[in-house]
């Protein structure tokens, strides 16, 4: 089946840093979902795009959906420590059913 | 998007027992989710529950061990059976929604200790 890779796999910086992660797969999605896990709870959906160069925001957040359908990009600008999590890039495997990147961790030093 | 409840949130368990997990969504839908989240580690679909009908399951996931229940368009149950601590995991539950019906939506997860 299709595989995300995703990276880096975790970050540590300092508060108030722009960070940067993203996503690519070995065959060609029509979506890109971004999500985000805190601790103790189940993923929430940050950002999701649809169109191949589709550069969306969402608050201090931006994604972009690369041109060649094989790629995503996600990033936060002025990280706070609310921004500590992992965060999963994902996209449609088949019918109806999602496929995950591995995670980025990010950590952030007050 | 949909609101998903997941019961219980954490269980400690012995091995050798099982545990069902109960999935509760606030509008119906033709189909419901269940993921396998290892510790430190990325999402795996378990199957894919349909109401009416025997749930889908994944490669590497069989009916025995993960039995799943539909009963109506807005719940669902999963159970854990026989465990070990390899079942140690989180378990979530999800409905897909949006634009073009990708998007996933999940409950908090079941976080899951087998002793």
């Amino acid at each position: 089946g299709q595989q995300l890779n995703q990276s880096p796999q975790s970050m540590f910086i300092q508060e108030g840093e722009d960070v940067s992660m993203n996503c690519t797969s070995s065959s060609i999605f029509n979506t890109w979902l971004w999500y985000k896990q805190d601790p103790g709870e189940g993923p929430v959906l940050l950002i999701a795009l649809y169109k191949a160069g589709e550069l969306t925001s969402n608050g201090r957040l931006t994604a972009q959906f690369g041109i060649t359908r094989k790629d995503s990009f996600l990033n936060i600008s002025a990280s706070i420590p609310s921004d500590v999590g992992i965060y999963f890039c994902a996209g449609p495997q088949g019918a109806q059913k999602l496929v995950f990147g591995q995670g980025t961790r990010l950590t952030i030093n007050p | 998007s949909a609101v998903i409840s997941q019961k219980p949130s954490r269980d400690i368990c012995q091995r050798g027992t099982s545990l069902t997990i109960q999935c509760q969504v606030d509008s119906q839908v033709t189909m419901m989710f269940w993921y396998r989240q290892q510790p430190g580690q990325s999402l795996t679909l378990i199957a894919t529950a349909n109401q009416g009908s025997e749930a889908t399951y994944e490669s590497g996931f069989v009916i025995d061990k993960f039995p799943i229940s539909r009963p109506n368009l807005t719940f669902s149950t999963l159970t854990v059976s026989n465990m070990s601590p390899e079942d140690s995991s989180i378990y979530l539950c999800s409905v897909l929604g949006g634009q073009g019906m990708d998007e996933a939506f999940f409950g908090q997860g079941t976080r899951l200790t087998v002793v």
